[in-house]
C-alpha cells in the first residue's frame, strides 16, 4: 500500500516570491506520482505528473516538481507566486498495479499575499 | 474538448430524501470514479466502475449506489441522504493508467 504526506496544511506566500509545497510519499514499488491544484467550488485540475524518466518534470501555470527517490520527495514549486495561484494542492500517489486508484495527501490550502 | 460533466452543479434535497447526481464523459475513458469531498479534506473514493465491472469501496455507505448503463455516463443514487451526507461529489475518469480527469463536481447540501 503507498501512502501520501503534505507537509504543511496551509502555505502563505508574497505575490512574486517562491512558492515550495511539500509532498513526500511511501511505496514499495516504484509511484506514479500527481499534483493536482482545486480552486473553489471546482474539480481537480492535473498540474503535473511523473511516472517514468526524467525526475524533473514542468506543469501547467509554471509549476515543476522533481522526484527523489532517495529522499521519497516530490515537492511542487514555482519561482513567483501570483495571486490567481491561490487555490488547494492534492499530492497523489498510485503504482503500476494499483494505476487506478490514487492515494492522496491531506491538501495544502496555498495563500497568496499582495 | 474532451472534458467530464457533472450536473446538476448544485443540489439541493431534503433529509431522507433520494437523489441522484450525473456525470457523463466524452473522453471514452474505460475507468469512471466517484468520490465525496468534505470540506478542507481530500477526495474520499467512493466506488469506481472498470468498464461494467464495479468496484466498491469497504468503507462506502450501503446508503450510496451507483448505475453506469454505458460507457458515457454514471450515475450516483443517494437512497435516504442524511445531513452527514452534504458534500462535494466529484466524478473522475481514467483509462485505468497514469492521470484521473475530474468533473468540476455537484455541491450537495440537505436540508
Amino acid at each position: 500500500a503507498q501512502s501520501v504526506t503534505q507537509l504543511g496544511s496551509h502555505v502563505s506566500v508574497s505575490e512574486g516570491a517562491l512558492v515550495l509545497l511539500r509532498c513526500n510519499y511511501s511505496s514499495s514499488v516504484p509511484p506514479y506520482l500527481f499534483w493536482y491544484v482545486q480552486y473553489p467550488n471546482q474539480g481537480l485540475q492535473l498540474l503535473l505528473k511523473y511516472t517514468t524518466g526524467a525526475t524533473l518534470v514542468k506543469g501547467i501555470n509554471g509549476f515543476e516538481a522533481e522526484f527523489k527517490k532517495s529522499e521519497t520527495s516530490f515537492h511542487l514549486t514555482k519561482p513567483s507566486a501570483h495571486m490567481s495561484d491561490a487555490a488547494e494542492y492534492f499530492c497523489a500517489v498510485s503504482t503500476f498495479d494499483s494505476a487506478r486508484q490514487l492515494t492522496f495527501g491531506s491538501g495544502t490550502q496555498l495563500t497568496v499575499l499582495p | 474538448d474532451a472534458m467530464v460533466i457533472q450536473n446538476p452543479r448544485y443540489q439541493v434535497t431534503q433529509f431522507g430524501k433520494p437523489v441522484t447526481l450525473s456525470c457523463s464523459q466524452t473522453l471514452n475513458h474505460n475507468v469512471m470514479y466517484w468520490y465525496q469531498q468534505k470540506s478542507s479534506q481530500a477526495p474520499k473514493l467512493l466506488f469506481h466502475y472498470y468498464d461494467k465491472d464495479f468496484n466498491n469501496e469497504a468503507d462506502t455507505p450501503d446508503n450510496f449506489q451507483s448505475r453506469r448503463p454505458n460507457t458515457s455516463f454514471c450515475f450516483l443514487d443517494i437512497r435516504s441522504p442524511g445531513l452527514g451526507d452534504a458534500a462535494m461529489y466529484l466524478c473522475a475518469t481514467s483509462t485505468g493508467y497514469n492521470e484521473q480527469f475530474f468533473g468540476p463536481g455537484t455541491r450537495l447540501t440537505v436540508l
